[in-house]
């Protein structure tokens, strides 16, 4: 699976959209973008993924590059409860390969 | 629906002594299970995965076994717990691998005095 790259920890003020970045520059033609999110204590929970398309659902959107050598998630409307550790992970979709978690991004919302 | 069980939430334990934690999953069927750890600051550690009963996959070497004697349970388990042991043990499971699809259980946060 293809490695993915993330800033330690960024910020968000509270109400504004949270930006997060993924570099995977190696990715597979075949391979998925992936977003999970640790909140403290708490078993990651998935958020989206992504193959070549942009894709939204009802937690955020995913935005990935025309190259597919990066990603963003978005938080439109950050909460306090959104303050979590993001994953971005890449692997192919239904492969028996298990999944992978990197250090990832820490997520401080604050008001 | 599907839902994941895993206890105790926390368990201290002495050095020495051995471990037993339990994961059942229901409303599924031949799901592949996992363990996890996560070490005090630090990321999720793949230990253990499982695709069938009695099946059962190491990623790391370690002080810890795993076994799966019924298709929905796993079980983590030690002869005789050491410091570095402690952490927050996760189960997880999912339909044959399908990334988006990783349910996790709440946890059981380890302490090896």
């Amino acid at each position: 699976d293809a490695k993915t790259t993330q800033p330690p920890s960024m910020d968000c003020a509270e109400g504004r959209a949270a930006n997060l970045p993924c570099n995977h520059s190696t990715i597979s033609g075949n391979e998925y973008v992936y977003w999970y999110r640790q909140i403290h204590s708490q078993g990651p929970q998935y958020i989206i993924h992504g193959l070549k398309n942009n894709e939204t659902n009802e937690m955020a959107s995913l935005i990935i590059t025309e190259d597919r050598k990066s990603s963003t998630l978005i938080l439109p409307h950050a909460t306090l409860r959104d303050t979590a550790v993001y994953y971005c992970i890449v692997r192919v979709g239904g492969s028996q390969g298990n999944l992978i978690f990197g250090k990832g991004t820490k997520l401080s919302v604050k008001p | 629906s599907q839902t994941i069980h895993q206890w105790p939430a926390t368990l201290v334990q002495p050095v020495g002594s051995p471990l037993s934690l339990e994961c059942t999953v229901e409303g599924t069927s031949n799901p592949n299970l996992y363990w996890y750890r996560q070490a005090a600051g630090r990321g999720l550690q793949l230990l253990f995965y499982s695709v069938g009963i009695g099946q059962i996959s190491s990623e790391v070497p370690q002080n810890l076994s795993a076994s799966r004697p019924q298709d929905r349970q796993f079980i983590l388990s030690s002869k005789k717990l050491l410091l570095s042991d402690s952490g927050f043990y996760l189960c997880a499971w999912s339909v044959q691998g399908w990334a988006d699809g990783y349910t996790f259980g709440s946890g059981t946060r380890l302490t090896v005095v």
